[in-house]
């Protein structure tokens, strides 16, 4: 079983639609990190989080240490939220990424 | 400066070439990695520097060898490659190694033919 997985994989809405992408994880972390890829580009940092709850213009992020369940919601998603979606755990020395969830918002 | 940079963005190298790839932070990290993407896959930890020390390599194949000259820049020299060892490269910073948040830079592709 991996460390980290998350859901769904890949995720196609409409322009408006709230959107949810799950990370669970089997291990002691010290935090857990969410990250956007576009296509073909770099990777950004949305949020890093070691409890509760984090917001950030149209994106939210939660975190449940006792679940080991960590959140990332999209409000009113728009076609530039469209790119791939990172749950990585933090450790003391490295980071252990998910597999990704690939978003896609149609106009 | 809240910027990882690296050059070159793309780069092309025949089996035989050596080359190297850059990365620069200015934010005064003192963990600096790197990182290789295949297609549509998570990114793999290759190095991580911490205090200008190799502190994990991830058995990489001797033909990656990476140099941290100073606490500013991250190098990674290339030599005798395989055409599977075409890439995204990615260089990566973050205050202290661990869970510190890790700022990304754009990548290098690179394409060995």
């Amino acid at each position: 079983k991996n460390e980290v997985e998350q859901s769904p994989q890949n995720l196609t809405a409409q322009e408006g639609e709230f959107i949810t992408i799950n990370c669970s994880y089997s291990v002691g972390i010290s935090a857990l990190h969410w990250l956007q890829q576009h296509p073909g580009g770099g990777i950004v940092s949305l949020f890093m989080l070691s409890s509760g709850k984090k917001k950030h213009g149209r994106l939210i992020a939660t975190i449940n240490i006792q679940e080991k369940h960590s959140s990332l919601h999209i409000t009113a998603s728009h076609p530039r939220d469209s790119a791939v979606y990172i749950c990585a755990l933090g450790g003391n020395e490295k980071l252990t990424f998910g597999t990704g969830t690939r978003l896609t918002i149609i106009p | 400066d809240t910027e990882v940079t690296q050059t070159p963005k793309h780069l092309v190298m025949g089996m035989t070439n050596k080359k190297s790839l850059k990365c620069e932070q200015h934010m005064g990290h003192r963990a600096m990695y790197w990182y290789k993407q295949k297609a549509k896959k998570p990114p793999e930890l290759m190095f991580v520097y911490s205090y200008e020390k190799l502190s994990i390599n991830e058995s990489v194949p001797s033909r990656f060898s990476p140099e941290c000259p100073n606490s500013s820049l991250l190098n990674l020299h290339l030599h005798a490659l395989q055409p599977e060892d075409s890439a995204l490269y990615l260089c990566a910073s973050s205050l202290r190694q661990g869970a510190n948040e890790q700022y990304f830079g754009p990548g290098t592709r690179l394409t060995v033919t």
